[in-house]
């Protein structure tokens, strides 16, 4: 059992906005900043949000982040079918650089 | 181009011992914590450990283990020839998955860290 919860499974239909929450405690999302991952089987991870809401190059805007206390989440607007993956929230210790902790990850269904 | 290539994978027997390496390039290795991920099959991905970059003042680096893994596996890096290790002993059947090299980044005045960078990784079999 993962110290990130995630919901197992969401879905959505073409065109339509989902949301996967993330939810933690005090000693990791509450003082920590939040990151999002899409895989997809036999990929390396993909990062899409960093330090809470923030979109490296390259990822669209349809992706967004956003964090409130000890919870966060995903949010993917204008969903594609190539949007079908898993997803994972993950928060490193941001003090020590080291200890990190996922999510269980959600599996994005596009119907 | 940022690169890391894992290898050292295999088929273990329960108990047994492996080595695990990451070359990397395009980056300068020491200026950068460093974490291996593991991915179950079947299941999600779990962070394993981390080791921290090195430092003027310091020689040697901080490291993280999973509970999972504590007293078990032991992470190593060797600035010179731009590698990371992961020493695995006591190896059980669950620690079967595919095992990730993983860059850390982190945000100006380290206000937030993650991964940025992957390596393809390696897939470790415990199996009698």
């Amino acid at each position: 059992q993962s110290v990130l919860t995630q919901p197992p499974s969401a879905s959505g239909t073409p065109g339509q906005r989902v949301t996967i929450s993330c939810s933690g405690s005090s000693s990791n999302i509450g003082s920590n900043t939040v990151n999002w991952y899409q895989h997809l089987p036999g990929t390396t991870p993909k990062l899409l949000i960093y330090s809470n809401n923030l979109r490296p190059s390259g990822v669209p805007d349809r992706f967004s982040g956003s964090k409130s206390g000890t919870s966060a989440s995903l949010a993917i607007s204008g969903l594609q079918s190539e949007d079908e993956a898993n997803y994972y929230c993950a928060v490193w210790d941001d003090g020590l650089n080291g200890p990190g902790v996922f999510g269980g990850g959600t599996k994005l269904t596009v119907l | 181009e940022v690169q890391l290539v894992e290898s050292g994978g295999g088929l273990v027997k329960p108990g047994g011992s492996l080595r695990l390496s990451c070359v990397v390039s395009g980056f300068t290795f020491s200026s950068y914590s460093m974490n291996w991920v593991r991915q179950t099959p079947g299941k999600g991905l779990e962070w394993v450990s981390s080791i921290s970059r090195s430092s003027i003042s310091r020689s040697s680096s901080y490291k993280f283990y999973a509970e999972s893994v504590k007293g078990r596996f032991n992470i190593s890096r060797d600035n010179a020839k731009n590698s990371l290790f992961l020493q695995m002993n006591s190896l059980r059947a669950e620690d079967t998955a595919v095992y990730y090299c993983a860059r850390v980044g982190s945000c100006s005045g380290g206000t937030c860290s993650y991964v940025d960078y992957w390596g393809q990784g390696t897939l470790v079999t415990v199996s009698s």
